[in-house]
């Protein structure tokens, strides 16, 4: 089975603040990954699919690139309501990266 | 839009079966547009994808959980239910049903807002 790691697992940032959140497959998924965000209490959120793709709706300041095994997620300017819980998922989820204010 | 919602009990005995239904609305559960999926995530943990069915019947299960796990379809009610048999604590999570649609780039949207089921006598 395809193993899904992130990182940071956790990160402290200030509105306005550029973040990147990097994911990395176990072996080559193609561009075969979503990004979703969660605020607690809510269901997840699909932000990115197919490592670049936007959703619909989605702010633009939410980007993916990446191919093969790596892949980041950037934020280009946080947002008060972007502090959240960010997860990479291929067929399995990845463990999820914490953004909190500093 | 198609919109999905959870129902079950909250509450579930050691050894014994859980049970949730999926209502799919805003669209036909026999659809080739989606497979029909289950998502869990223990508090404070991360999700973890249980299975998901076709609208054909087919069933496509986390091997981890395959021996415990059936997914199944009720065309005439739009639903689609998860039944997880001899569950312990460690099956307490909040419960997602989820639509895997837009291939050959799979994705999990929409989601329901899930249902939080607790194993305890």
């Amino acid at each position: 089975d395809i193993q899904m790691t992130q990182s940071p697992s956790s990160l402290s940032a200030s509105v306005g603040d550029r973040v990147t959140i990097t994911c990395r497959a176990s072996q080559s998924i193609s561009s075969y990954l979503n990004w979703y965000q969660q605020k607690p209490g809510k269901a997840p959120k699909l932000l990115i699919y197919a490592a670049s793709s936007l959703q619909s709706g989605v702010p633009s300041r939410f980007s993916g690139s990446g191919s093969g095994t790596d892949f980041t997620l950037t934020i280009s300017s946080l947002q008060p309501e972007d502090f959240a819980t960010y997860y990479c998922q291929q067929k399995t989820f990845g463990p999820g990266t914490k953004v909190d204010i500093k | 839009q198609v919109q999905l919602q959870e129902s079950g009990p909250g509450l579930v005995k050691p050894s014994q079966t859980l049970s949730l239904t999926c209502t799919v609305s805003g669209g036909s559960i026999r659809t080739a547009d989606y497979y029909w999926s289950w998502i869990r995530q223990p508090p404070g943990k991360g999700l973890e994808w249980i299975g998901y069915i076709y609208y054909s019947g087919s069933t496509y299960y986390n091997p981890s959980l395959r021996s415990r796990v059936t997914i199944s379809l009720d065309t005439s009610r739009n639903q689609f239910s998860l039944r997880l048999s001899s569950v312990t604590a460690a099956d307490t999570a909040v419960y997602y049903c989820a639509g895997r649609g837009g291939d050959p780039k799979p994705r999990f949207d929409p989601w329901g807002q899930g249902t939080l089921v607790t194993v305890s006598s």
